[in-house]
């Protein structure tokens, strides 16, 4: 089966520009979550969708973050406007049991 | 909330030689541990995982051990190959709710 997508692999933007990043999950996963990991540091759990409603955002950093998950299928992730300090690899994984997550490959962000 | 430590940050030994990393949590309610490898540039992979009601678990090569009344869990990596370096995150969880992840393990396996 396929496994998780993230477009894109790269992003490069300056400061107060926006992005948005796009996961794709494992077909029939109702579960996506969202972690960012930072300058070499652990991963840090953004948030998790069950379907289309958001199960668990309390990872959010602030509101300059926006994730939809509109139809049950893909989500995306927006930063607007983005800061040098949201830099970091964006990660995606999904789950049909609750507990099993499979990683996407991840988004590197950089932010000017 | 959760919170997870590993240890050792860093990692080095011979090839053939065993590793061990080993991961403390807080959360008593946290009933799944799995162990993800995550070489440069790649996505993190599963590589093995072990629930509370398991006290130990073995693939091959790797095995986990689960001591949920001190609440720590280990992974064992025998007849290291230089292929196993990589950065080894260890983390939590319960069911259902996100991952909270250890800081990470960077093995290196010298050849």
């Amino acid at each position: 089966e396929a496994g998780v997508t993230q477009f894109p692999s790269h992003s490069v933007i300056e400061k107060g520009q926006t992005v948005t990043l796009r996961c794709d999950p494992i077909s029939g996963h109702d579960n996506l979550y969202w972690y960012r990991r930072v300058m070499g540091k652990e991963i840090k759990f953004l948030l998790h969708f069950v379907k289309e409603s958001k199960q668990d955002e309390s990872g959010m950093p602030n509101n300059r973050f926006l994730a939809e998950r509109t139809g049950g299928t893909y989500s995306t992730l927006k930063v607007q406007p983005a800061e040098l300090e949201d830099s970091g690899v964006y990660f995606c994984a999904s789950s049909t049991l609750p507990d099993t997550q499979y990683f996407g490959p991840g988004t590197r962000l950089t932010v000017l | 909330g959760e919170n997870v430590e590993q240890h050792p940050s860093t990692l080095s030994v011979q090839e053939g030689d065993s590793a061990v990393i080993k991961c403390t949590y807080s959360d008593s309610a946290s009933n799944y541990f799995p162990w993800y490898k995550q070489e440069l540039g790649k996505r993190p992979q599963l590589i093995i995982d072990i629930r509370s009601n398991v006290g130990e678990k073995k693939d091959q090569r790797i095995a986990v051990t689960l001591n949920k009344t001190a609440k720590h869990f280990s992974l064992h990596i025998t007849e290291t190959q230089p292929e196993d370096s990589a950065v080894y995150f260890c983390a939590a969880n319960f069911y259902g709710q996100n991952f909270v992840f250890g800081p990470g393990t960077r093995l290196s396996v010298l050849p």
